[in-house]
């Protein structure tokens, strides 16, 4: 059971532009939510996290916002450069505060140059 | 420098061996993970520990095991019974507690030949 899902797994977007990465998640516990960026054969990098009782957080060129009676999650990126091509992970955690961390599936983001 | 730190990059197994995936931190983090990487799956949790000698089973552990006898190191093993080992193996760390981010390893890409 997926519990936290990236429904895209691609999105091309123009340099420019605003990029929107979109995350659901299942489970009504979790409290709070990260983002990361991943290029090839490397690990994952902090992006950006926002707590459940918040709905925006913001950082520079990036923005996440949550909707807990949505149980949805999008990241934000404007404006998008070429160096934001990458592979994007939502990440879920706060279960009864366990610690473990559910990762989506990855969303690759292409920016045209 | 701090960090996470995952030997060896790239590792190459014959069926039927067992072999063991090193991840050691100095962050002074509590909690560790195990995360593996296959195309078009996302990062899918294999162990975690919250605390020295204590772990627990994730999303996918058959095949595997693991030990947390220091704070520092959280040493994977894939036994012979896991069924498809090729993947990309990934380690992280992060302080317990909500919204705290997690810090990854560079990863160890395990080849069975």
């Amino acid at each position: 059971d997926q519990q936290v899902k990236q429904n895209s797994p691609s999105l091309s977007v123009q340099e420019g532009r605003i990029s929107i990465l979109n995350c659901d998640y299942t489970n009504s516990m979790f409290d709070y939510f990260l983002w990361y960026k991943k290029y090839p054969a490397e690990g994952p990098t902090f992006l950006i996290s926002i707590s459940s009782i918040k709905d925006k957080n913001e950082d520079g060129r990036f923005t996440v916002f949550l909707n807990k009676s949505a149980k949805h999650l999008s990241l934000h990126i404007v404006p998008s450069q070429p160096g934001d091509s990458a592979v994007y992970f939502c990440a879920a955690g706060g279960d009864f505060g366990n610690e473990k961390l559910t990762f989506g599936t990855g969303t690759r983001l292409t920016i045209i140059p | 420098d701090g960090g996470i730190t995952q030997s060896p990059k790239y590792l190459f197994r014959k069926e039927g061996q067992n072999v063991t995936l090193s991840c050691e931190q100095n962050l002074n983090h509590d909690a560790m993970y195990w995360y593996r990487q296959d195309p078009g799956q996302g990062l899918r949790l294999i162990y975690y520990s919250q605390i020295v000698n204590d772990f627990q089973k994730g999303d996918i552990a058959e095949g595997y095991s693991v030990s947390r006898e220091k704070k520092e190191s959280f040493p994977l093993t894939v036994t012979s019974a896991q069924k498809n080992p090729t993947a990309f193996y990934l380690c992280a760390s992060r302080n317990r507690g909500a919204d705290t981010e997690a810090f990854f390893g560079q990863g160890t890409r395990l080849t069975v030949v």
